[in-house]
């Protein structure tokens, strides 16, 4: 089975701190997610990437930046932390191509600002 | 641009029974996936059932099963039999079939199995 770890479970970090939540996988799939995940608001995208170095924006990236330096991570980055980016992130990834080969999900990390 | 409802932000039903869970959505394609995931405290999405756009018959994964309405761009999911297992948060989905495409989700489901 496909793994997506996350490596922190939970983190608290102060306003104006660049945070870095990292994702990793351990099989070859293209396609990675970050997702942030509010109540009310269901799972919302925030950035993409389709392959390595590449990234696309998701629906709510304000505030966030990526990297994918290699396939199998890819790091979502505040740049400087804000109480509103508190919230549980959530990592996925996907075999490429346009048949569904089915999204596996890290198990979150809940990140609290203070 | 595609987007998912849930109507119902909490759900309860008794261990044994019946409970359908709604969600619509809307897009201007014709083909294209739906899902329902499940999240329980552990916070693991799992996916629960999938249906393609293009097929008729709707999904059915032992006590899950979906009502897709194509024209009404509806899909519910009915769990038969509940079990306190069943208390999650539940999450339905959409995708495009073009490659690429990302998961949409609705706003989320908590369902509460009351024994």
């Amino acid at each position: 089975d496909v793994k997506v770890t996350q490596s922190s479970r939970y983190l608290v970090k102060r306003t104006g701190e660049k945070v870095f939540l990292e994702c990793v996988q351990d099989m070859d799939h293209e396609n990675m997610f970050w997702y942030r995940q509010d109540p009310g608001l269901g799972l919302r995208l925030i950035y993409f990437s389709y392959d390595v170095k590449m990234k696309e924006k998701g629906d709510i990236p304000e505030g966030y930046s990526v990297s994918r330096e290699k396939k199998e991570r890819f790091s979502l980055i505040l740049e400087s932390a804000s109480t509103n980016q508190t919230s549980m992130y959530l990592c996925a990834n996907r075999k490429g191509g346009g048949e569904d080969y089915g999204y596996t999900f890290g198990s979150g990390t809940r990140l609290t600002v203070v | 641009a595609q987007t998912v409802t849930q109507s119902q932000p909490e759900m309860s039903v008794q261990e044994a029974e019946t409970v359908t869970l709604s969600c619509t959505y809307d897009t201007s394609e014709s083909d294209y996936y739906l899902f329902w995931y499940k999240q329980p405290p552990s916070r693991q999405m799992i996916l629960v059932i999938r249906q393609e756009a293009y097929k008729q018959q709707n999904a059915t994964e032992n006590r899950f099963s979906v009502n897709f309405q194509k024209a009404a761009k509806s899909f519910s999911l009915k769990i038969s039999d509940s079990q306190l297992g069943d208390a999650a948060m539940y999450f339905c989905a959409y995708r495009r079939t073009t490659s690429g495409s990302r998961l949409t989700f609705g706003e989320g489901t908590q369902l509460t199995v009351n024994p």
